[in-house]
């Protein structure tokens, strides 16, 4: 199994620029999120998703948005980026019963210059 | 927003040491608290998941225990090792129906265990 696939690993954007990011995972879970992480913040919540077809917003929301399609991808989209969304972007998913830890991404490092 | 806090922020000791952190979180609409051990450069991986007032979970040397009605855990690692040196997430699960798939993380705690 692959588990979580995070594409890209790292990418330079200009500010004002669209892009995807792309998120799959092999292990038919329903849950999966998208999280932020910065210096001295840990880890926040942007979006989730418990089911294809469903998602809602999380923490930090504003300027990304998100479509479940299918179970296995959730995609992140910024839509006109920002140096404030410079970051590194984890993709986690999980079964949705209370006993199931989170499997994690390796990450994308995001720059916006 | 929910507050999960973790204590101490970071923490340095030697091999052979044991050591604790202190994760605190609401003690209303609790659902789940997981523990996560994140190294440098990789991404974070489940510890425990822990459901029930009076939890206690062990993996090898790392065990934690779980109070809901106060709203604290502690995860402790016995007689520490170098490859124990990572970032320790604990993250809350709370809220019931819908709204309790959400895990809000703590900063966490850099340990770091010298040779």
């Amino acid at each position: 199994n692959a588990g979580v696939t995070q594409t890209p690993k790292f990418q330079v954007l200009k500010t004002g620029q669209s892009m995807t990011l792309q998120c799959a995972q092999d292990m038919n879970h329903e849950y999966m999120s998208w999280y932020r992480q910065d210096p001295g913040m840990g880890l926040r919540l942007i979006h989730y998703s418990v089911g294809a077809g469903i998602t809602d917003q999380g923490e930090v929301p504003n300027g990304y948005n998100v479509s479940r399609s299918t179970t296995e991808d959730f995609p992140l989209r910024l839509l006109s980026a920002a140096p404030s969304q410079t970051s590194v972007y984890f993709c986690a998913s999980s079964r949705t019963g209370v006993g199931y830890g989170y499997t994690f991404g390796s990450g994308t490092r995001l720059t916006v210059v | 927003i929910l507050n999960v806090e973790q204590s101490p922020q970071s923490l340095h000791v030697q091999e052979g040491d044991s050591t604790n952190f202190t994760c605190s979180f609401p003690s209303s609409n609790f659902y789940a608290l997981h523990w996560y051990r994140w190294e440098t450069a990789k991404s974070p991986e489940a510890l425990f998941v822990m459901t029930l007032n009076g939890d206690e979970k062990k993996k090898g040397r790392i065990s934690a225990t779980l109070n809901t009605k106060e709203g604290y855990s502690y995860l402790y690692i016995k007689g520490s090792q170098p490859e124990d040196s990572a970032t320790y997430l604990c993250a809350f699960r709370g809220g019931s129906g819908g709204s309790n798939y959400k895990l809000t993380f703590g900063k966490g705690t850099l340990l770091t265990v010298n040779p």
